[in-house]
């Protein structure tokens, strides 16, 4: 199967600061990948849909500017968390869209997601 | 009415028993569709792709049925291991968002 990667793993951080996740198809290329966001005992809820080389598309509710999307290249996605609240405290997942041909259909891939505890 | 919905949970099963899991979906146009396993604390990883003439891998079983838009996964001789909460994902156009189901929480029983 695929691979994907996310780092880091588990992020704690003070009021106000900003952290960056990083996700990573480390088996194939990715135009497409996707951002969750986890609470506990809660479904996936999709935040933004990221494209490589264009802007993300942000889901309703998310706000573009707390929540920045980068997809520079074909294998990395950021997601960053600018002025993080104790709010923002969950557990952030990335998926990567693998493309494959013939009959077999798209599939998304999650890296092992993020844990960010804000104090 | 949500866009995919799931059997509320949790089942609770004894080892062994079959269980089988359904999902419905509103939109008649989805094209894909998916079920994902999450353990408790970590990424959903996918189970199994689900295609119209339906398929099975070893003791798990997929069906589609577009007519009444529905998705099946049918858990055949459970084990321990089995226990985790199952997800269907829908995609519904060429973007290939997954819509997502809340999950039935599966807890295989000794």
């Amino acid at each position: 199967g695929a691979v994907v990667s996310q780092h880091p793993s588990w992020v704690i951080c003070k009021s106000g600061t900003s952290v960056k996740i990083e996700c990573r198809s480390l088996d194939f290329q990715a135009t497409t990948m996707f951002w969750y966001r986890q609470f506990p005992k809660q479904s996936l809820m999709l935040m933004a849909t990221s494209n490589e080389g264009s802007k993300a598309t942000y889901e309703q509710g998310v706000e573009k500017d707390k929540f920045l999307i980068n997809h520079a290249s074909l294998t990395l996605s950021t997601l960053t968390v600018t002025s993080a609240h104790p709010e923002d405290s969950s557990f952030y997942i990335c998926s990567a869209r693998r493309v494959t041909s013939g009959y077999l259909t798209d599939t998304q891939y999650f890296g092992p997601g993020t844990r960010l505890t804000v104090l | 009415r949500k866009e995919v919905e799931q059997d509320p949970g949790p089942f609770n099963v004894p080892e062994g028993a079959t269980v089988a899991f359904n999902c419905t979906y509103s939109n008649s146009a989805s094209q894909s569709f998916f079920w994902y396993r999450q353990d408790c604390r970590k990424e959903p990883k996918l189970l199994m792709s689900v295609y119209s003439s339906g398929n099975e891998d070893g003791r798990f079983t997929a069906q589609l049925n577009r007519a009444s838009q529905y998705i099946s996964l049918l858990i055949r001789d459970s084990k321990l291991s089995d226990s985790a909460t199952y997800l269907c994902a829908v995609s519904p156009d060429s973007n290939y968002q997954l819509i997502w189901g809340a999950g039935t929480k599966l807890i295989i029983k000794p």
